[in-house]
């Protein structure tokens, strides 16, 4: 496999239940990105990682919690969501970290269609 | 702080016809701007990267332009293709914050064969 895939495609879950969303890139990058795309919304960084440690966290609430175990692998893990945090969600890699605003490009997966009931 | 905007939100044009997507920015003070290709469901391929110091990239049948003095980047698509179909995003970096990236909500183009 090349690029970056995540599991699973789909999910619909219960407002009490506990999942986790996964990523995994075979690019050799340094730097990882969870972002939600809502509906008619631009997409919103949630969380970036740069060789497994956590550099930034959007504001983003602690049903959300990322975890990177390594440089390949990034999970997202969820529990007690609302219907609102419906939505697509991307994951994406970078050889290096953007910083300052320099960066080279980003490459994305298909994402996970999260529905939350 | 930075905004983008892209316009039309949605465009549909005949098969064969030269075409031009806009994207307006905030702040000039960019590195950088990056043009996405996303098809329904899918997530989003990198089409085009131009540096600040770039005026224009070209990918086959796709030129990118960049006017960081106006706030302006154009993607021009030559010769569609129904397969051009799909929505079109642009994305500066959003500063200050690590890896930030600050999409417009996108173009949906539709090409009718």
């Amino acid at each position: 496999e090349t690029g970056v895939t995540q599991t699973p495609r789909h999910l619909v879950m219960g407002m009490t239940n506990k999942k986790s969303l996964k990523c995994e890139q075979h690019l050799g990058h340094n730097a990882m990105y969870w972002y939600k795309q809502s509906a008619k919304k631009p997409l919103e960084l949630m969380f970036v990682y740069s060789l497994e440690e956590r550099v930034e966290n959007n504001s983003v609430p602690s049903r959300f919690s990322p975890e990177c175990p390594n440089s390949s692998h990034l999970f997202l893990h969820l529990h007690t969501l609302q219907p609102e945090d419906s939505a697509l969600y991307l994951c994406a890699s970078s050889q290096d970290l953007w910083l300052g605003g320099r960066g080279s490009p980003l490459h994305f997966g298909n994402g996970t269609r999260l529905t939350v009931t | 702080k930075q905004e983008v905007t892209q316009i039309p939100a949605a465009l549909s044009v005949p098969e064969g016809e030269n075409l031009v997507l806009n994207c307006s920015f905030t702040d000039s003070a960019i590195y950088n701007l990056q043009w996405f290709r996303q098809d329904p469901g899918k997530g989003l391929t990198s089409l085009l990267l131009i540096q600040s110091s770039q005026r224009e990239q070209t990918s086959g049948r796709l030129n990118a332009s960049l006017d960081k003095s106006s706030g302006r980047s154009t993607l021009y698509i030559a010769a569609s293709q129904p397969g051009d179909s799909a929505t079109y995003l642009c994305a500066v970096p959003g500063g200050g914050s690590q890896g930030n990236l600050i999409f417009g909500k996108g173009t949906k183009l539709s090409v009718k064969p």
